[in-house]
């Protein structure tokens, strides 16, 4: 169980191209999902929190303009990278966890490089 | 202001011997601290978690201690395998926000 994907994989597209990242909660509901990014040898740096129904919570930092996230369903959380550029290449993996729970459930990541 | 710490970038450890990994903490308001495992390119898997109002917690091969006066947390592998190399995360959250803060990560490798 808890079994969370995230889809694509990897994407590669060009500067000033929008990019969107969808991430799925194959078996349970979540009521709040995460967005992380993490660089190369770095630690994972929390982006955003998005609740169901509701806006998402940027970390400071992070511009929202520019990482768009929609958390339409109990399942379902995008991120769309807006006008990305090759500084916004990176690893991007969202979590999500349900109910009252502390555990986090990873995606396994989407690889985005902007040339 | 890195508020989860990881001291060691990197460990090695012979097959079949404890691995020890280091985790500090500056929040006080952390009230739960879990592991996670984590290969190149892949996400996170849970490894074992533990609550503030313990100090030891138990599964498998793992345990982790907590030691709430010291700001420190410690995960054991005893024995240790091949197969546990990866990059270690420890992380820190609480009940009010849920976000977790990672650690910077240690890199295992055990050695056959």
């Amino acid at each position: 169980g808890a079994v969370v994907s995230q889809h694509p994989s990897r994407v590669i597209c060009k500067s000033g191209t929008s990019v969107k990242i969808e991430c799925r909660s194959l078996d349970f509901q979540a009521t709040t999902m995460f967005w992380y990014r993490q660089f190369p040898k770095k630690s994972l740096m929390l982006m955003a929190t998005s609740n169901e129904g509701s806006k998402a919570t940027y970390e400071q930092g992070v511009e929202k303009d520019k990482f768009l996230i929609n958390h339409a369903s109990l399942t379902l959380s995008t991120l769309t990278v807006t006008s990305a550029h090759p500084e916004d290449s990176s690893f991007y993996i969202c979590s999500a966890r349900s109910g009252r729970a502390y555990e986090q459930y990873f995606g396994p990541g989407t690889r985005l490089t902007v040339t | 202001d890195q508020q989860v710490k990881q001291n060691s970038p990197s460990l090695s450890v012979q097959e079949g011997r404890i691995s020890i990994l280091n985790c500090d903490y500056t929040n006080s308001m952390f009230d739960y601290f879990l592991w996670y495992k984590k290969y190149p390119a892949e996400g996170p898997t849970f490894l074992i978690s533990i609550s503030s109002i313990k100090d030891k917690n138990e599964d498998g091969r793992f345990t982790v201690f907590l030691n709430k006066s010291a700001k420190h947390l410690s995960l054991h592998i005893v024995p240790s395998q091949p197969g546990d190399s990866a990059v270690y995360f420890c992380a820190a959250t609480n009940s009010g926000t849920y976000k977790y803060i990672f650690g910077t990560g240690t890199r295992l490798k055990v050695l056959a």
